[in-house]
């Protein structure tokens, strides 16, 4: 496709189950973002992939959360013992590296822990 | 660290009027990117307008321009001619090179804004 794509766009999960919420970047974007959405909220950074560089975990609000990208590719954001204020929408955005090149967005996932 | 904030929870507008969101941000770098994003209800985040901090111009495209004031570290946005499908959350966003070449962008708490027919 030529954008951005998430799935699943919805999942409700049970409070302690693991999620995992997966992240088609645009073909060629060496970089990647994830960012989680709360009701009413601005966007809350979570995590940065680029190219082969380390990705920057300083986003992670606790050890549930991880996220890896394979091959330079697609990503996958991990919860681990869901709770409930993990509840919100969770964006991926990709980019070219450098300059002042744009995020092109995915359309999110909801994520309701119930 | 750097802070975006925009202190407009809400702004309405009506049709053909023109309306300004406002966003400030804090920092410490000479070398940086702003951009407004904005979110119509599907949720799809979209970009509107960049400015390199490096230019003292500020970005125009067709009805949306900035007023970029560096040294007052305001980056507003100017709506022209509004339009109903204008109506979305806006996003300031900051951007710029980490210690290790990371670029962590940080985003405002959004203004919706309304437009009126």
């Amino acid at each position: 496709g030529a954008g951005v794509s998430q799935s699943p766009s919805n999942k409700v999960t049970e409070k302690g189950k693991d999620v995992e919420l997966r992240c088609d970047p645009i073909s060629g974007h060496t970089a990647l973002y994830w960012y989680r959405q709360s009701l009413g909220q601005g966007l809350e950074f979570l995590i940065y992939f680029q190219g082969n560089s380390a990705p920057d975990k300083s986003g992670l609000p606790s050890d549930r959360f991880s996220a890896e990208r394979t091959g330079g590719s697609v990503s996958t954001l991990t919860i681990q013992r869901t709770q409930q204020e993990d509840s919100a929408v969770y964006l991926c955005a990709s980019s070219l590296a450098g300059g002042a090149h744009e995020q092109y967005f995915g359309p999110g996932t909801r994520l309701t822990v119930t | 660290a750097q802070t975006v904030t925009q202190s407009q929870p809400e702004m309405s507008v009506q049709e053909a009027e023109t309306v300004t969101l406002s966003c400030t941000y804090d920092t410490s770098e000479s070398d940086y990117y702003l951009f407004w994003y904005k979110q119509p209800p599907s949720r799809q985040m979209i970009l509107v307008i960049r400015q390199e901090a490096y230019k003292q111009q500020n970005a125009t495209e067709n009805r949306f321009s900035v007023n970029f004031q560096k040294a007052a570290k305001s980056f507003s946005l100017k709506i022209s001619d509004s339009q109903l499908g204008d109506a979305a959350m806006y996003f300031c966003a900051y951007r710029s090179p980490g210690p290790s070449g990371t670029y962590k962008y940080i985003f405002g708490t959004g203004t919706r804004l309304k437009v009126l027919a």
